[in-house]
């Protein structure tokens, strides 16, 4: 099966525009992540969707984050203005309860660098 | 809420020796535990999990964890490493009830391998 797949894998910017990252998920997964990776640090979870609903997006920074799910399979998200400090790996990551939670898989994720 | 501790940020070993990446956990509910592993400029993959049953977990590469309860710990093993180990590897916990919906990551430990 195809993984999750994420574009585009490396994104420059320079501070105060706007961004933003696609996610495919495997086929078939109804939940959808976006986890955050700063440098040097394991991932943190900033949003999740069970289909298109968002149902935990209590790391998000809604200030300047969003994120949308509209059909419940690609999920977009963006960040407007960013800083320099949002400068870090954006993973996706997607699971099934036909795994019974027991699994999420990750896409290579998408380097953002604010300069 | 649960928290992970890995205590090694860096591990640098021979080629053939054998590493232990250690890991602790938090939490006052039951808990999956996992081991991740990225390597360089790829996403992250599961390399093994303890869900439930024996307390020793292996993986199909000779990395083993033995999930502690008492001493709250997941040590990831491997008696004898090969430079394509080379990665960084992450240690995560979530609760039994949320599974992956819900993982909490460590910092993570860079595995360099000398020849």
């Amino acid at each position: 099966e195809a993984g999750v797949v994420q574009s585009p894998r490396y994104k420059i910017i320079e501070k105060k525009q706007p961004v933003a990252f696609w996610c495919n998920p495997i086929s078939g997964h109804n939940t959808l992540y976006w986890y955050r990776q700063n440098l040097g640090q394991g991932p943190e979870l900033l949003i999740r969707y069970e289909n298109e609903e968002a149902v935990d997006d209590s790391q998000l920074p809604k200030d300047r984050f969003s994120a949308e799910r509209l059909k419940g399979v690609d999920s977009t998200l963006k960040i407007q203005p960013a800083e320099l400090g949002d400068s870090a790996v954006y993973l996706c990551a997607s699971s099934s309860p036909d795994r019974g939670w027991t699994e999420a898989f990750f896409g290579q994720g998408t380097r953002l660098t604010v300069v | 809420a649960q928290s992970v501790t890995q205590l090694d940020s860096q591990v640098p070993v021979f080629e053939e020796a054998p590493v232990e990446l250690r890991c602790n956990y938090s939490s006052s509910v039951s808990v999956y535990l996992f081991w991740y592993v990225q390597y360089p400029n790829q996403g992250l993959q599961l390399l093994l999990k303890y869900l439930s049953g024996s307390t020793l977990v292996e993986s199909i590469n000779g990395f083993e964890a033995e999930f502690n309860k008492s001493q709250t710990s997941f040590h990831l093993r491997k008696p004898s490493v090969h430079i394509s180990d080379t990665a960084e590897y992450f240690c995560a916990v979530s609760s039994r009830i949320q599974g992956a919906q819900k993982l909490v990551f460590g910092q993570g430990t860079r595995l360099t391998i000398n020849p």
